[in-house]
């Protein structure tokens, strides 16, 4: 069994929809962190959460700490938000999702 | 600030060889990573370091690898001998501090292809 959950694993959205990717952990941890992956690879750190909500531009990121669970939101989407994003948590250890593949088409 | 550079950023050997990827963090963060991607297992976690002291080494895979952190200003992780299953990119992140303390910064990735 995974530590760390995330759903859906494949996405596929029409541009300006509003779009949600979910994270479960089975874990105690001190910070949740999402991350996002382009297509060349590199790895950008999008949100670090140890409660509550953030905002950053379009991009929302929710946690709930008493149901283990995390959503990452993305306002009006745009092919450029096509990237892997990767759900991760500290605690004792680091876990990692697997990661959902989002694909926004113009 | 130039953020986490890593060097290669490929590298191509035949197995049996020994590997060494370079790190350089951004200057003033206190922790390292090193993690390994694959396309089957995904991110994994193989070390990290706090004010250049192992702390968790528990994903390193086998005693072929090892990590080093000299100085804050760097570090290596090499493989001796390298095999074809090591073939992964391989990232190094460091943990901000002050007000970005707990973010993480990646590199750009060191892709290795052992033959």
């Amino acid at each position: 069994k995974n530590e760390v959950e995330q759903s859906p694993q494949n996405l596929t959205a029409q541009e300006g929809e509003f779009i949600t990717i979910n994270c479960s952990y089975s874990v105690g941890i001190s910070a949740l962190h999402w991350l996002q992956q382009h297509p060349g690879g590199g790895i950008v750190s999008l949100f670090m959460l140890s409660s509550g909500k953030k905002k950053h531009g379009r991009l929302i990121a929710t946690i709930n700490i008493q149901e283990k669970h995390s959503s990452l939101h993305i306002t009006a989407s745009h092919p450029r938000d096509s990237a892997v994003y990767i759900c991760a948590v500290t605690g004792n250890q680091f876990y990692f999702g697997t990661g959902t593949s989002l694909t926004v088409i113009p | 600030d130039a953020g986490v550079i890593q060097s290669p950023r490929h590298e191509v050997t035949e197995m049996g060889q020994e590997v060494t990827l370079r790190c350089k963090p951004i200057s003033g963060h206190n922790s390292l990573f090193w993690y390994r991607q694959t396309m089957m297992r995904g991110l994994e976690l193989l070390i990290y370091f706090n004010n250049n002291v192992p702390i968790d080494d528990s994903g390193m895979p086998e005693d072929r690898f090892s990590a080093k952190m000299p100085n804050a200003s760097f570090s290596t992780l090499k493989i001796q001998p390298s095999e074809p299953r090591d073939s992964a990119v391989y990232f190094c992140a460091t943990g901000g501090s002050g007000p970005k303390a707990g973010e993480l910064f990646f590199g750009e990735g060191s892709r290795l292809t052992v033959l």
